[in-house]
């Protein structure tokens, strides 16, 4: 099951930067923190992932606690386009492991 | 940028039926998955496949349930007498980069 506790919903001002918590209080060490979003029903789509240091690329950023039990995802400057489900996920860094999707954050960014 | 690609998009059938549904996986990626989405609720795991062989399975995924690889791009889920509740979007996922999955558009599956 997902290890991982989101809100459930947030709204973000168009232009602004919007920050989605997770909790991942038990993470193993070998595990890494990855971020989805789902844009209505189409497919989860990669955003980033890290596992102890702070990672940007060109969608995001990641940052992670120091202890590792908590993280953020910042989209810098949220769109009407970044109207979606978030999902933040936990997983050994394995190829054949599955994703674990929990119910993730609805994120409304509002014009 | 290369990307997964599922068909058809939506599949309408009728309870007790056969359903193939197909995806072509990004080439060169080694692994693949199938995941279902039920309206409203969460992506669920189904499968995944390494080496022509099922590496691991969900509990969903029962003997209605089969996958194949039958030639070097496609990988096709099989539901062989499908029921309502196997309404669903059904995802398509291979791996690229690392082990970062990439996922297709989906079918929506309606049964009738």
């Amino acid at each position: 099951d997902a290890k991982t506790t989101q809100p459930p919903s947030m709204d973000c001002a168009e232009g602004r930067a919007a920050n989605l918590p997770c909790n991942h209080s038990t993470i193993s060490g070998n595990e890494y923190v990855y971020w989805y979003r789902q844009i209505h029903s189409q497919g989860p789509q990669y955003i980033i992932h890290g596992l102890k240091n702070n990672e940007t690329n060109e969608m995001a950023s990641l940052i992670i606690t120091e202890d590792r039990k908590s993280s953020t995802l910042i989209l810098p400057h949220a769109t009407l386009r970044d109207t979606a489900v978030y999902y933040c996920i936990v997983r050994v860094r394995k190829p054949g492991n599955q994703f674990y999707f929990g119910t993730g954050t609805s994120l409304t960014v509002i014009p | 940028e290369p990307e997964v690609t599922q068909t058809p998009s939506h599949q309408v059938t009728q309870m007790g039926q056969e359903v193939i549904l197909r995806c072509v996986p990004i080439s060169n990626h080694l692994y693949f998955y199938w995941y279902r989405q039920i309206l409203g609720q969460k992506v669920e795991f189904l499968v995944s496949f390494y080496n022509n062989e099922i590496s691991e399975k969900s509990e969903i995924f029962d003997d209605q349930f089969s996958v194949e690889r039958p030639d070097g791009s496609n990988f096709t889920l099989k539901i062989r007498s499908t029921k309502l509740e196997d309404s669903a979007m059904y995802f398509c996922a291979s791996i690229w980069e690392a082990d970062t999955q990439y996922f297709g558009p989906g079918t929506r599956l309606t049964v009738l």
